[in-house]
C-alpha cells in the first residue's frame, strides 16, 4: 500500500509566479491535511479538505493560497505571485476517516523556494 | 485553543544513555495527544498516541509517553538510544472526541545521539 505521495518534491520558483503542489493521499483514505513548516518552526495546520469540500482552512492565508481535493485526481495546494515569505516545507497528511483518534499519516513534504 | 510547548529545542545524548524529551500543552478541552519523528528531509512518522485510558503509552522504536493531566504534560522516553534516534521529535495535540482534527505542533526537539 503506497503510502501520501507528494510531488514535486523540491519547487523553485521566481517571486511572482504560481506554485502548484499536489498530494496524493493513501489509497482508501478520503481526508487530506495541508501543513507549512517554516524553518526553525513546528509545522502549523493550514487546510482539511475532503473530496469536493473544504472542512477548514482556518490556517490558509487570506491571500493568495487556495486548495482544492476533487473527486477525481490529487488534492491541490496552489500559491498565486508566490513571494520569498512562501518558501517552506509543504506536508500534506491522510488519514481515512473523521473519527477522533485517527492517525494522520504524512507525505514526504514538497520544498518550495521562492527566489 | 490548543498550544504546544515543547522545552528543549536541541537535546545531545551520548549511545545507550537515556532520554527525555519534554512536552507541555494547554487547553481548555480534552484532547488527544501524539508523538511524531521527523527524519531529514522526510515526512512525520507517528511514534505514539494518547486517546483514553492507561496514562503510559508505548510506541514504536522503544519508544513510550506518560500523559500527566495535572500537569499537562506528555513526555517522551527512552531508556537507551541508538544512533539511529537522531532525527527531530513533535509533539502535537488535537482537539478529543468530537472535536477538530487539526494537529497543533510544539515547535520540535532535535535529538543528536552521539557515539
Amino acid at each position: 500500500n503506497a503510502g501520501v505521495m507528494q510531488n514535486p518534491r523540491h519547487l523553485v520558483r521566481r517571486r511572482g509566479q504560481e506554485a502548484r503542489l499536489r498530494c496524493s493521499p493513501m489509497k482508501g483514505h478520503s481526508h487530506v491535511y495541508w501543513y507549512r513548516q517554516l524553518p526553525e518552526e513546528g509545522l502549523k495546520f493550514m487546510v482539511y479538505l475532503q473530496k469536493e469540500n473544504i472542512i477548514d482552512e482556518s490556517g490558509m492565508p487570506k491571500e493568495r493560497f487556495s486548495a482544492e481535493f476533487p473527486k477525481e485526481g490529487p488534492s491541490i495546494l496552489r500559491i498565486q505571485q508566490v513571494v520569498r515569505g512562501d518558501s517552506a516545507a509543504y506536508f500534506c497528511a491522510s488519514s481515512p476517516s473523521r473519527t477522533g483518534g485517527y492517525e494522520q499519516y504524512f507525505g514526504p513534504g514538497t520544498r518550495l523556494t521562492v527566489t | 485553543a490548543q498550544s504546544v510547548t515543547q522545552l528543549d529545542s536541541q537535546v545531545p545524548v551520548f549511545e545507550e544513555a537515556p532520554v527525555e524529551l519534554r512536552c507541555n500543552y494547554s487547553s481548555s478541552v480534552s484532547v488527544y495527544l501524539f508523538w511524531y519523528v521527523q527524519y531529514p528531509n522526510q515526512g512525520l512518522q507517528l511514534l505514539l498516541k494518547y486517546l483514553s485510558g492507561s496514562t503510559l503509552v508505548k510506541g514504536i522504536n522503544g519508544f513510550e509517553a506518560e500523559f500527566n493531566k495535572s500537569q499537562t504534560s506528555f513526555h517522551l522516553r527512552k531508556p537507551s538510544v541508538h544512533i539511529s534516534d537522531t532525527a527531530e521529535y513533535f509533539c502535537a495535540v488535537s482537539k478529543g472526541q468530537g472535536g477538530s482534527e487539526k494537529l497543533v505542533f510544539g515547535k520540535g526537539t532535535k535529538l543528536t545521539v552521539n557515539p
